[in-house]
C-alpha cells in the first residue's frame, strides 16, 4: 500500500463544476503538497498545509491531520485547470524533507 | 528572480551510455534534491543534499546512479551505462534549509529533463 493515496485517478467535469481530489497519507507528516503538474511537464506547488485550510483564488486546500486526510477543491472550474493534480507529503519518518508523492489525479474540464 | 533551471530539457541516447544531468537551484536554497517521474508513475525520491552534510541517496535505484553538488549550489545527476528502464523525467528542486525538524520551507520545482534511453 502507497504510504499516500489519491482519488479519484482521473476526473472528467464540465467547466463551472465544484471539484474535489481527496488525499490520504499513512505517515506521520510535518508538511503537505499540492503540486500542479501542466502537459508540458512544469510543477507548481498550490498550497503547503500541515493543518486547517488555505484558499487562493478558487481553489481550497484543507488538511484533517486527525485523520489523515487532505482534500483540494477548485470552485468554478475552468479548461485551464485541466492538468495533473499531486499531494506529496513530508514525512517525519524520513530523513530531510524530501517529499513522498500520490500517483496524482488527471483532471480534465471540458468547455 | 529566477527559479530552478535544468539541463538539458530533453536528452536521447543510447543503452549503454552515461549521462550527466544538470540543476541550477534558486540561489541561496541550500537544500537540493532529485525526483523521477517514469512514464504513468509518480514522482520517487532519489537524493537530497543539505547543506554541507552528507547527502541522502536512499531513493538511488542502483549503483550506476551518483550524483554531486559543488560549491553547495549547482548539482549533477550521473546516470552510468542506462538502461531502458532509466527512461523518465528528472526533476529538481530546490529550498531554504530543511532544519530544524519543526520548519519547513516549500520546494521550488525546475522543468525537468526528459531522458530517453534508446
Amino acid at each position: 500500500k502507497n504510504e499516500v493515496e489519491q482519488s479519484p485517478q482521473n476526473l472528467t467535469a464540465q467547466e463551472g463544476e465544484f471539484i474535489t481530489i481527496n488525499c490520504s497519507y499513512s505517515v506521520g507528516i510535518s508538511a503537505l503538497h499540492w503540486l500542479q503538474q501542466h502537459p508540458g511537464g512544469g510543477i507548481v506547488s498550490l498550497f503547503m498545509l500541515s493543518s486547517g485550510k488555505k484558499k487562493h483564488g478558487r481553489l481550497i486546500a484543507t488538511i484533517n491531520i486527525q485523520e489523515k486526510h487532505s482534500s483540494l477543491h477548485i470552485t468554478a472550474s475552468h479548461p485551464r485547470d485541466s492538468a495533473v493534480y499531486i499531494c506529496a507529503v513530508r514525512s517525519w519518518e524520513t530523513s530531510g524533507s524530501r517529499l513522498t508523492f500520490g500517483e496524482g489525479t488527471q483532471l480534465t474540464v471540458n468547455p | 528572480g529566477a527559479g530552478v533551471s535544468q539541463s538539458p530539457s530533453n536528452k536521447v541516447t543510447e543503452k549503454g551510455k552515461d549521462v550527466e544531468l544538470r540543476c541550477d537551484p534558486i540561489s541561496g536554497h541550500t537544500a537540493l534534491y532529485w525526483y523521477r517521474q517514469s512514464l504513468g508513475q509518480g514522482l520517487e525520491f532519489l537524493i537530497y543534499f543539505q547543506g554541507n552534510s552528507a547527502p541522502d541517496k536512499s531513493g538511488l535505484p542502483s549503483d550506476r546512479f551518483s550524483a554531486e553538488r559543488t560549491g553547495g549550489s549547482v548539482s549533477t545527476l550521473t546516470i552510468q551505462r542506462t538502461q531502458q528502464e532509466d527512461s523518465a523525467v528528472y526533476l529538481c528542486a530546490s529550498s531554504f534549509t530543511s532544519e530544524p525538524r519543526d520548519r519547513y520551507y516549500e520546494q521550488y520545482f525546475g522543468p525537468g529533463t526528459r531522458l530517453t534511453v534508446t
